[in-house]
């Protein structure tokens, strides 16, 4: 089963601007980490946060996480027609083995 | 570098037949697991090797899945009497495990169609 939700489930922009996506959950969690998934491919791993931190950056991108309201949002900044993906959160709990639960994904467009 | 390879990309077999499914890992990552991502129900876990230890079969959905991992490498899924519920893409992902904030890496996966 799924630990929680993505919202937007697809999103549409033009290159240029920002886009967020949000992510939520329902049980404690050890980390929390964003994917990337190109059509017909495996997932690119992105950024990873763990539960004591609240935000993180990488190139383009931002996540944080609010471990009180169970959610995490992750934005792009600038976007480009090349980061059109869908693009999955999923955490890791604090059991041992450290497998993953992912969201519903958000499917993103990037127009040129 | 070699990333997690998987093999075959895809595979069309018929309803009742056995499917195995190959997995080769980042040479020196300890950690393997088995996903699968279907339309209806998403990204799921399936089963996670660690090093020597006995794996983690929580997320097998029954008892018509297996896995092996064999030499602490190379794994390897299998389905036997297959069923077109189990037509879905199956991720493996392999990480250097110390402890549990590790990313995963992923291979393109297996797409499997039941006919």
């Amino acid at each position: 089963s799924q630990q929680g939700e993505e919202d937007p489930q697809a999103l549409s922009i033009q290159e240029g601007e920002n886009a967020t996506m949000n992510c939520s959950y329902k049980t404690s969690i050890n980390n929390l980490q964003w994917y990337r998934q190109n059509s017909g491919r495996g997932l690119v791993h992105l950024i990873l946060i763990r539960s004591n931190e609240r935000e993180k950056h990488s190139g383009r991108l931002r996540v944080t996480l609010d471990t009180s309201k169970k959610s995490s949002s992750l934005l792009i900044t600038a976007s480009r027609a090349a980061d059109t993906a869908s693009y999955f959160c999923a955490t890791a709990s604090n059991n041992a083995g450290n497998m993953l639960t992912f969201g519903g994904g958000t499917r993103l467009m990037v127009k040129p | 570098g070699a990333g997690v390879s998987q093999s075959p990309s895809n595979k069309v077999t018929e309803k009742g037949k056995d499917v195995e499914l190959r997995c080769d890992p980042i040479s020196g990552h300890t950690a393997l697991y088995w996903y699968r991502q279907s339309l209806g129900q998403g990204l799921e876990f399936l089963i996670y090797f660690q090093g020597n230890s006995a794996p983690d079969k929580s997320g097998l959905p029954s008892d018509r899945f297996s896995a092996e991992r064999t030499g602490g490498s190379v794994s390897t899924l299998t389905i036997q009497r297959t069923q077109q519920e189990d037509s879905a893409v199956y991720l493996c992902a392999s990480s250097a495990y110390t402890g549990g904030s590790q990313p995963q890496h992923f291979g393109d996966g297996t797409r499997l169609s039941i006919l």
